[in-house]
């Protein structure tokens, strides 16, 4: 099953924060964050391997609730590079299944 | 390091047609993932391979896609025949490490488009 990602899209000014949050009906093992910009690939931007780690990566940080099987991604004073589409990864057994996307436009 | 590279980027073909989509995924990396991404239905995994071998094809559409690897540093994914509900971006990815642990490098994509 897909992970569910909220919200689908967000619009933000310059400076402002936002939360962005996935959810699996399925034990989660791990949860990578991703960000695609329009055209090109997704790019990794970190990984959560045991429930209630944290970890960040410039002014993005994430947080993992294992028990609640949830994830969610914190984006700190935004910036107009911060535009694109946020996908959360998550493994089951032993593959990569990513959530539903959330679009987030940053405007100046 | 030259990254994930797949060719072609675009595609452009008509119904019923063969299409191959190629993947060399980075050096030393074990595990390689074929996904689709259209705007409906998002980033979906197609098949994973492992040390070469296909662990699990269960997102492959139906018959008419079928995927390979034949050694460490090549993949294919073909399409016969094609149609039109098959336009998307392809993209391979590969990771360092199994169960989940390493991030995924993945190439700039191939579109594909079928008339």
């Amino acid at each position: 099953q897909q992970p569910v990602q909220s919200p689908q899209a967000v619009i933000l000014r310059e400076g402002e924060d936002a939360v962005i949050n996935c959810s699996s009906s399925k034990a989660l093992y791990s949860v990578h964050w991703y960000r695609q910009k329009h055209g090109e690939a997704p790019v990794f931007l970190m990984i959560l391997l045991k429930g209630g780690e944290q970890k960040g990566h410039e002014k993005i940080s994430a947080s993992f609730n294992e028990k609640k099987q949830q994830s969610s991604l914190y984006l700190t004073a935004s910036q107009l590079s911060y535009s694109g589409t946020y996908f959360c990864g998550t493994r089951g057994t032993y593959k990569y299944i990513f959530g539903t996307g959330t679009r987030l436009k940053v405007l100046a | 390091d030259a990254g994930v590279i797949q060719s072609p980027r675009h595609e452009v073909t008509e119904m019923g047609q063969e299409v191959t989509l190629r993947c060399k995924p980075i050096s030393g990396h074990n595990s390689l993932f074929w996904y689709r991404q259209t705007m409906m239905r998002g980033l979906e995994l197609l098949i994973y391979f492992n040390n070469n071998v296909p662990i699990d094809d269960s997102g492959m559409p139906e018959d008419r896609f079928s995927a390979k690897m034949p050694n460490a540093s090549f993949s294919t994914l073909k399409i016969q025949p094609s149609e039109p509900r098959d336009s998307a971006v392809y993209f391979c990815a590969s990771s360092a490490g199994t169960g989940g642990t390493g991030e995924l490098f993945f190439g700039e994509g191939s579109r594909l488009t079928v008339l």
